[in-house]
């Protein structure tokens, strides 16, 4: 079965400071992966996601995201954050098998004016 | 404009209750999905419906119930016999296969047991 981990539960960053948010996964076959993001009290938006192609892929609001699959990691990047970007960030990967959506259990960004 | 409307935005249950939380989408989405989320644990799916008159259980179903009569609606019952409701609900929808495709997520439904 298929997992996803994201280490970092809190993260604090200063606004125009770079932001990385970590995401690992587990699955045995090439995976569907994707970033979302949710605004205090709201559902969640798409970010990015990858399947194949360029291991670097552009999001929309400037993220950007790495696949790396030696490191089964599919990490997040914003060079300059803005207070805007204040959110939680889920990491999700899917498989075709059982068309499962499996989320990490997220990451708090919180941004210091 | 086109999307996932999700109300009522707070509920409050007393214990013993049931509840639904109802959730309607305009964008002629096939599918559509129930998840709970609960802090440091990411979204668990609970119920999806790929078709009209049809759904399945996710991974956390017991104490739940759905319904799927039109395609545009896929309201949630949270009866009794779920022993710890209090959570964030949150309906979406997808055009095509969950696991590769943008799921469109509703504002969600926070619900309190008192």
């Amino acid at each position: 079965a298929q997992s996803v981990t994201q280490p970092d539960i809190h993260i604090t960053v200063s606004e125009g400071a770079s932001l990385e948010l970590r995401c690992n996964y587990s699955y045995g076959a090439t995976p569907y992966l994707f970033w979302y993001v949710q605004s205090p009290g709201q559902g969640l938006q798409l970010l990015l996601k990858y399947f194949s192609g360029d291991t670097l892929v552009q999001g929309i609001k400037g993220f950007e995201a790495e696949f790396k699959r030696s490191q089964s990691s599919f990490n997040l990047r914003k060079p300059s954050v803005h207070w805007s970007d204040a959110a939680e960030y889920f990491c999700a990967v899917g498989a075709a098998a059982g068309n499962k959506l499996t989320f990490g259990g997220g990451t708090r960004v919180l941004v210091k004016p | 404009d086109g999307g996932i409307t999700q109300s009522p935005k707070y509920l409050f249950r007393k214990e013993g209750q049931n509840v639904t939380l109802s959730c309607e989408q305009n964008l002629n989405h096939d599918a559509m999905y129930w998840y709970r989320q609960d802090p440091g644990q990411g979204l668990r799916l609970i119920y999806y419906s790929q078709i009209v008159n049809d759904f399945q259980k996710g991974d956390i179903a017991e104490g739940y119930s759905v319904s799927r009569e039109k395609k545009e609606s896929f309201p949630l019952t949270v009866t009794s016999a779920q022993k710890n409701p209090t959570a964030f609900y949150l309906c979406a929808s997808t055009q095509g296969a969950l696991w590769r495709t943008e799921a469109f997520f509703g504002q969600g439904t926070r619900l309190t047991v008192v």
